[in-house]
């Protein structure tokens, strides 16, 4: 069955440092992949959408990559703020789109 | 712009008790969806729409209705709720599904006694 793993522990980094999150999928190929954010009590928030045919993917501080090779796609953060604090989740299409069950990233002082 | 709207926010039922989940976009998209979020499964797929008075089913389907009579609302349906059905639930839509992003409402917190 196809399956999406994001590390469920908590990403703890230093403001002003790179924040990478991993997600990595099996069974299946997925046409592109999207990221969102999702903050406490919030529904998510759409970030970033790379196509299978790209390797890379920049928005401001934010970078997405994605390995078809690999089944992986990271997800980056640069100068990261306290106010990244939140939970990333990354999402595979393939004929639908698939959850993961997301990453909670720590940003502090 | 309001986006995804969702009412109510908090919601307490006994079992048995049946209830009904609004859902408004005011983003003109074809494509409504409803999630439910339980910590440590990620969001799963309850049923979809991709068009006024069509529907789909999900990934867990069970339990659940829903109906489109207009293109901005969606509505999710327990008909007999149980402490299964315990969840958050969301809402999105999407202009299509092909390399479209989902927009989210805030969500229901549904607790089932």
């Amino acid at each position: 069955s196809q399956k999406i793993e994001q590390n469920s522990e908590a990403l703890n980094i230093q403001e002003g440092k790179t924040a990478t999150l991993t997600c990595n999928y099996t069974n299946y190929s997925p046409a592109y992949l999207q990221w969102y954010r999702q903050d406490p009590g919030r529904g998510p928030v759409f970030l970033l959408l790379i196509r299978e045919n790209e390797k890379e993917k920049r928005k401001e501080r934010l970078k997405v990559t994605f390995d078809t090779t690999l089944k992986q796609s990271l997800f980056h953060i640069t100068a990261s703020q306290p106010a990244d604090s939140a939970t990333y989740l990354c999402a595979p299409y393939a004929d639908k789109l698939i959850f993961g069950t997301g990453t909670r990233l720590q940003v502090f002082p | 712009n309001a986006g995804v709207t969702q009412t109510p926010k908090f919601r307490v039922l006994k079992t048995g008790q049946s209830m009904t989940l609004l859902c408004a976009q005011d983003m003109n998209h074809e494509y409504m969806y409803w999630y439910r979020q339980d910590p440590g499964m990620g969001l799963r797929l309850i049923h979809y729409s991709v068009g006024e008075g069509t529907t789909a089913k999900g990934e867990v389907p069970d339990g659940y209705n829903v109906s489109r009579l207009k293109k901005q609302n969606f509505l999710l349906g327990l008909e007999s709720a149980a402490p299964s059905q315990t969840s958050v639930y969301f809402c999105a839509s999407s202009y299509s599904t092909d390399n479209q992003p989902q927009h989210f409402g805030d969500g229901t917190r549904l607790s089932i006694l």
